[in-house]
């Protein structure tokens, strides 16, 4: 399964852009990388994913680096709602497989 | 209406009891899955169900016993529950497994699995 790296936490202020990094160098090439957030404890929720090129959904913005061993998610207006630990998934053989993910602290 | 639903949302039992958890997706998947998130927040598939066959079961001791009665429906049992096995255990769902290029697994909201 390819790993990927996450910075543990984050900090970000309301109404601000939060670029969230994650490393996936192992990963091949027709690999997709997700990202998923889980808020408290509630069940994870989807927020986008992609293969190759840069995606973009009414919740975030992915970039995937040219070679694809990196992707930042982008979350364009912060806000206290989206206080909640970010996680980036390579999916492999039909399955997701979480990592650590990254606590991101939205304050006002 | 609640796209992936689990009960009970909590269970609270005795060491060496069995218990079911149960999970019905109304969203039209033909994939089900199992998750496991401990202590630690680390989460962890266990079991993946596709057409009601068993395609994943990453290492799980076999008192875990996944049951899927139609593609809609995903229920786990446990028997000889164990202090370790306290948790809390997302159910899932997707389409084709994941492998058609734009489709995500839809997760539910958790039973929290406690054994005292």
């Amino acid at each position: 399964d390819a790993k990927t790296t996450q910075p543990p936490s984050m900090d970000c202020a309301e109404g601000r852009a939060a670029n969230l990094p994650c490393n996936h160098s192992t990963i091949s090439g027709n690999e997709y990388v997700y990202w998923y957030r889980q808020i408290h404890s509630q069940g994870p929720q989807y927020i986008i994913h992609g293969l190759k090129n840069n995606e973009t959904n009414e919740m975030a913005s992915l970039i995937i680096t040219e070679d694809r061993k990196s992707s930042t998610l982008i979350l364009p207006h912060a806000t206290l709602r989206d206080t909640a630990v970010y996680y980036c998934i390579v999916r492999s053989f039909q399955k997701l497989v979480f990592g650590t993910g990254t606590r991101l602290l939205v304050s006002p | 209406d609640t796209a992936v639903s689990q009960t009970p949302k909590y269970l609270v039992t005795q060491m060496g009891n069995d218990k079911s958890i149960k999970c019905e997706q109304n969203l039209g998947h033909d994939t089900m899955y199992w998750y496991k998130q401990d202590s630690k927040k680390f989460l962890k598939i266990m079991f993946s169900y596709n057409n009601k066959e068993l395609i994943i079961n990453e290492t799980v001791p076999n008192r875990f016993s996944p049951k899927s009665p139609d593609k809609a429906h995903l229920n786990l049992h446990i028997n000889s529950l164990e202090l370790g096995d306290s948790a809390v255990y997302f159910c899932a769902s997707s389409q084709r497994g994941l492998m058609i290029r734009n489709t995500e697994a839809f997760f539910g909201q958790g039973t929290r699995l406690t054994v005292v």
